[in-house]
């Protein structure tokens, strides 16, 4: 079975700096998909970014940037520039390519933004 | 395109009773996940309900159940209603690529339950 480990539970950044955050997988399979998302204080899961397993590059949305290293089985998120509205709780999550499309969840890393 | 819309927002109910959540996709996708999400256990998996049919379940028991209509919408019941059921229901959905597969997960608001 696949799983999702998120080892920060929190973490803290100074306004219009960067930080990263970590995100590990377990997996036999070959073909699948990661995403990071943010969930504000509204509730409301945004999907931040996705990575293919089959692309080396890694994806990058503006602010934000991923380091994926498919061997080491790690997908972290770096945010860039860090802005007050980046204040929430990001989930990493995994999903297969093939079958059972189903997102399997990180416990979530609280980033806390000081002015 | 209008986002994912879940209904309602906020639901208080006792122990006993049954609820019924409701989740209408973006317009154009054929997939619908729901999540169960608790400050315990974290995000929990459901089902996904595609083309009206329930292709994949989670690890919850039979009080859960959902039901996918013809324009996509889908809805999930919990009877017998637990204090552990008290959580934040997320739905998702999801476009159809081709082959069997579906895209990207894109989630409406979600609906908090309360269970007195």
């Amino acid at each position: 079975a696949q799983t999702v480990t998120q080892s920060q539970p929190e973490m803290s950044v100074q306004e219009a700096e960067t930080v990263t955050l970590s995100c590990t997988y377990d997996t036999s399979e070959s073909d699948y998909y990661l995403f990071w998302y943010k969930q504000p204080p509204s509730r409301q899961m945004i999907l931040v970014i996705r990575q293919e397993a089959y692309k080396q590059q890694n994806a990058t949305e503006n602010r934000f940037s991923v380091n994926f290293q498919k061997a080491a089985k790690s997908f972290s998120l770096k945010i860039s520039d860090s802005q007050l509205g980046d204040a929430a709780m990001y989930f990493c999550a995994y999903r297969s390519a093939n079958s059972n499309y189903q997102l399997i969840w990180g416990a979530g890393t609280k980033l806390i933004i000081k002015p | 395109k209008a986002g994912v819309t879940q209904t309602p927002r906020y639901l208080i109910k006792t122990r006993g009773q049954q609820v019924t959540l409701s989740c209408s996709p973006i317009s154009g996708h054929r997939s619908v996940s729901w999540y169960q999400q608790t400050p315990g256990q974290g995000l929990q998996f459901l089902f996904e309900y595609f083309s009206e049919t329930q292709r994949n379940k989670g690890n919850f028991p039979g009080r859960f159940s959902g039901r996918q209509f013809s324009n996509s919408r889908s809805e999930m019941n919990v009877s017998t209603l637990e204090l552990g059921d008290s959580a934040l229901y997320l739905c998702a959905s999801s476009y159809y690529s081709g082959g069997g597969k579906t895209d990207t997960q894109y989630f409406g608001p979600g609906t908090r339950l309360t269970v007195l």
